[in-house]
């Protein structure tokens, strides 16, 4: 059965440091997500994209973000400038189409740790 | 403000019960709602949706009721088994811009005793 993935499972990085989350939907998917959990805390919204634009972003989504779609099949988010409080899973989601049955999967996360 | 809250953080049964967890919310009209299970340190993972016009729904073991006037949601696990701990979690979609986001409940962390 076809899953998204993303990598790095965990990735450890000084205050400061920018770093790149990498998930690869699930590949007949149009629609992708980047949702974050701080730990014991609950799965926020962060950033949805479609065709090769955001189309909604959450007030955490702030200036030291980005997303991309690089090529046809990854889905990068960007943390320019990374902060303590950046220090969370980040969970990649994809979907097929806007319609809501058609519902959103969910990759097993990247650990971030910001020291 | 809106919110969305699971009955409790943690709930404990024994094997072969039916657990019912509980999500309420207020301050927004969800067309659809849906439950995950989640592991730790995984993703959450889709389990049932149900939309505002469906009283209940079914899927194997699994029962989703919605009441839109309570703002309420029921998920219940029949015959619960040792490998249904996890933590569940509600969702509601927020469509907007013609996608749909999720907002999540806190959990609810399930642990089945043998």
């Amino acid at each position: 059965e076809p899953e998204v993935t993303q990598t790095p499972s965990h990735q450890v990085t000084q205050m400061g440091q920018e770093v790149i989350l990498r998930c690869v939907p699930i590949s007949n998917h149009l629609y992708f997500y980047w949702y974050r959990q701080i730990l014991g805390q609950k799965v926020e919204f962060l950033v949805s994209f479609y065709n090769n634009e955001i189309s909604e972003k959450s007030e955490i989504f702030d200036d030291q973000f980005s997303v991309e779609r690089p090529d046809g099949s990854n889905f990068t988010l960007k943390i320019r400038s990374t902060k303590l409080e950046d220090s969370a899973m980040y969970f990649c989601a994809s979907g097929k189409s806007r319609v809501i049955t058609d519902t959103q999967y969910f990759g097993p996360g990247t650990r971030l740790t910001v020291l | 403000s809106q919110k969305i809250e699971q009955n409790s953080e943690a709930l404990n049964i024994q094997e072969g019960k039916t657990a019912t967890l509980t999500c309420n919310y207020t301050n927004y009209s969800p067309a659809y709602l849906q439950w995950y299970r989640q592991d730790p340190g995984r993703g959450p993972v889709f389990l049932l949706l149900i939309r505002e016009n469906e009283k209940e729904k079914r899927k194997e073991r699994l029962k989703v009721t919605f009441d839109t006037t309570l703002k309420q949601s029921l998920f219940h696990i029949t015959a619960s088994q040792p490998a249904d701990s996890a933590t569940y979690l509600c969702a509601l979609d927020i469509a907007t811009s013609g996608t749909y986001k999720y907002i999540f409940g806190t959990g609810t962390r399930l642990k089945v005793l043998a």
